[in-house]
């Protein structure tokens, strides 16, 4: 299993970019890269999830560099409903495979 | 609703008992998955079935965690002769299809052992 290492927490203003990058040196050739969001008391949230590249969808853009061995989360103009833990997920979209969420990351977004 | 639904939502019993959380996938969902998420941590994976078949359960921590799909839907995870440590959010989560393909998480179970 590929394992994954981010930033324990990041703080941010309401309204700027925000940017998690997550190392996977060991990822297989076979692995996706997912992202989840978790409120308190509620169940992760799938945000995004890429091979290569660039994603983008309507919440978020995944940056993903040529040797795939970091991955960047990108939350555009970020508001308070924001403020979550953001886990890093590496792992063979083909596969049932254990998903292995780490600790993730504490987003806190003020005012 | 068409999410992932968890019953109950919070379950306390005390140390010896056995309890049993219960997990209604989306309809149509052939991969189950649990998982257990202690304070502060991120989820850790308990067990996978797609459709009745329990396919992985090596994150089961010991023989007193059981966990069935008998009809390829609901999903119960029984947990006998509970003990303190047992204390955790239990989620559950599917997804359409097999493999580690995007899931779908329950908002869980919150269990407390006293």
């Amino acid at each position: 299993l590929a394992k994954t290492t981010q930033p324990i927490s990041m703080d941010s203003y309401e309204g700027q970019e925000v940017n998690i990058t997550c190392s996977h040196n060991n990822i297989a050739t076979n692995d996706y890269i997912t992202w989840y969001q978790q409120f308190p008391s509620q169940g992760p949230r799938f945000i995004i999830q890429g091979y290569k590249t660039k994603v983008t969808n309507e919440v978020a853009s995944l940056f993903i560099p040529a040797d795939r061995k970091s991955s960047t989360l990108s939350l555009p103009r970020v508001s308070l409903s924001d403020t979550a833990v953001y886990y890093c997920l590496v792992g063979d979209a083909g596969t049932a495979s254990k998903l292995t969420f780490g600790t993730g990351t504490r987003l806190q977004v003020t005012l | 609703g068409a999410g992932v639904s968890q019953s109950p939502r919070y379950k306390v019993a005390k140390r010896g008992q056995d309890v049993a959380l219960r997990c209604d996938p989306i309809s149509g969902h052939v991969s189950l998955f649990w998982y257990q998420q202690a304070l502060g941590q991120g989820p850790e994976f308990l067990t996978y079935f797609q459709n009745e078949a329990q396919l992985d359960k090596s994150g089961l921590p010991s023989d007193r965690f059981f966990a069935e799909r008998p009809e390829g839907s609901v999903s119960t995870l029984k947990i006998q002769r509970t003990q303190q440590e047992d204390s955790a959010v239990y989620l559950c989560a599917s997804s359409f299809r097999e493999g580690n393909q995007p899931q779908h998480f329950g908002d869980g179970t919150r269990l407390s052992i006293l």
